[in-house]
């Protein structure tokens, strides 16, 4: 069946720091891939989306592109900040599925 | 504009006792699912629902029921409570993936402990 598999963390970076996470999923079909972040006590929200291969999604700094061939969503930023900590979570959605997320990749970034 | 509601944030449990955790959202979506969170498991699907009246079993259905007879509610149910189930629930809600949209809008989401 589909999934998604995301670097184990904890990441822990410095201020201004360039952020990677990396995801790669497994599916049968074409889906659209997505990365959410969850901040302490919240639930999640959808930081970036893409659909089709190519695709780049983008938001607050982040970015992240949907490569067919290696079957990959990695996210990025070039600069992060101590706002930028959080777990985050890769899920892929495909056609007549619900959403499949990754187990979570936690982001600590100090000052 | 609530988006997804959700009570309590917070519940105690004893091992055999029953209680629903209530999920509400006011967009209007005609999906709506709830996961749990456990440490190093991410989330996982227990159960979902495309419309009222239609509900389908997740990845992880055991031991919870849902019912979905409004657009607006989508309860779940924990009908007799086991330290397994303790966690983190989440209600997440969306438009159906035809319309092109597959966003989830989560609930602040609900903590439960089973003693």
């Amino acid at each position: 069946g589909d999934s998604v598999t995301q670097m184990e963390g904890p990441v822990t970076l410095s201020e201004e720091a360039f952020l990677t996470i990396n995801c790669t999923y497994t599916a049968t079909g074409y889906p659209s891939l997505f990365w959410y972040v969850q901040y302490p006590g919240e639930g999640l929200q959808l930081l970036l989306k893409a659909t089709k291969a190519d695709d780049k999604g983008s938001n607050k700094g982040f970015e992240a592109t949907y490569r067919k061939e290696t079957t990959s969503f990695h996210l990025e930023k070039g600069s992060v900040q101590v706002s930028d900590s959080a777990v985050y979570f890769c899920a892929l959605s495909d056609v007549g599925t619900a959403l499949i997320f990754g187990k979570g990749t936690t982001l600590s970034v100090s000052s | 504009n609530a988006g997804v509601t959700q009570t309590p944030k917070f519940q105690v449990l004893k091992t055999g006792q029953s209680m629903t955790l209530q999920c509400a959202q006011d967009m209007n979506h005609e999906y709506m699912s709830w996961y749990r969170q456990d440490p190093g498991m991410g989330l996982r699907l227990i159960h979902y629902s495309v419309g009222a009246g239609i509900t389908d079993q997740g990845e992880v259905p055991n031991g919870y029921n849902v019912s979905r007879s409004t657009t607006e509610d989508f309860p779940l149910r924990l009908l007799s409570a086991a330290p397994s189930q303790t966690s983190v629930y989440f209600c997440a809600s969306s438009f159906p993936k035809s319309s092109g949209a597959n966003v989830l809008t989560f609930g602040a989401g609900s903590r439960l402990t089973v003693l």
